[in-house]
């Protein structure tokens, strides 16, 4: 089935420690996104991807980076320099405008807790 | 600045009534779209309808409708026949015409059905 993958799906960390929640999707879409889910709050952009090797900072990009090698694949690390990581990661994608503007297709999310 | 407003932290509804959610918006723009995302507990969020501006008919999908009030900038989804696999948070979302990459979510309501 189509669709988007994350891991892991909870993850624990030290505080100082850099870690990487993978996203990957076979849905062929160009465009990727990570959001950042808290209580209380909507979701807010970390990063987006229009095309490989091509990425752009969202509202909240700081403490946090991204690669887009490939078109299935756009990981997000959360480093040492995120002063408040514990929340929950949502990776995104889409068609940027073809088909249905503006669905975006989610992971499950990934849990960060940070000890 | 584009800011999206979801008034209802939380609400139920007993399974099989109507319930409506709240949302409102602020924006200067004129051509934009409007959105309800599901997120169901430890499931994928999904689009669950979406709404064009420079429509004036309110978009409909299923036991899904939307109250589209855009001078009042005010989208309020209303869910009919409530069933239990209707329970989930709701996100209210905004995105600018042609600016696929920047979505403007609402805090959520979480909505329980009561069977």
């Amino acid at each position: 089935d189509g669709g988007i993958t994350q891991s892991p799906k909870y993850l624990f960390r030290k505080e100082g420690q850099n870690v990487t929640l993978s996203c990957e999707q076979n849905l062929n879409h160009d465009a990727m996104y990570w959001y950042r889910q808290d209580p209380g709050q909507g979701l807010r952009l970390i990063y987006y991807s229009q095309i490989v090797n091509d990425f752009q900072k969202g509202d909240i990009a700081e403490g946090y980076s991204v690669s887009r090698e490939k078109k299935e694949s756009f990981p997000l690390t959360v480093t040492s320099a995120q002063k408040n990581p514990t929340a929950f990661y949502l990776c995104a994608s889409s068609t940027q405008g073809q088909g249905k503007a503006g669905e975006l297709f989610f992971g499950e999310g990934s849990r960060l807790t940070v000890l | 600045a584009q800011t999206v407003t979801q008034s209802q932290p939380e609400m139920s509804v007993q399974e099989a009534e109507t319930v409506t959610l709240s949302c409102t918006y602020d924006t200067s723009e004129n051509n934009y779209y409007l959105f309800w995302y599901k997120q169901p507990p430890s499931r994928q969020m999904i689009l669950v309808i979406r709404q064009e501006a420079y429509k004036q008919q309110n978009a409909t999908e299923n036991r899904f409708s939307v109250n589209f009030q855009k001078a009042a900038k005010s989208f309020s989804l209303k869910i009919s026949d409530s069933q239990l696999g209707d329970t989930a948070m709701y996100f209210c979302a905004f995105m600018k015409r042609n600016n696929f990459n920047k979505f403007y979510f609402g805090s959520g309501t979480k909505l329980n059905v009561k069977p």
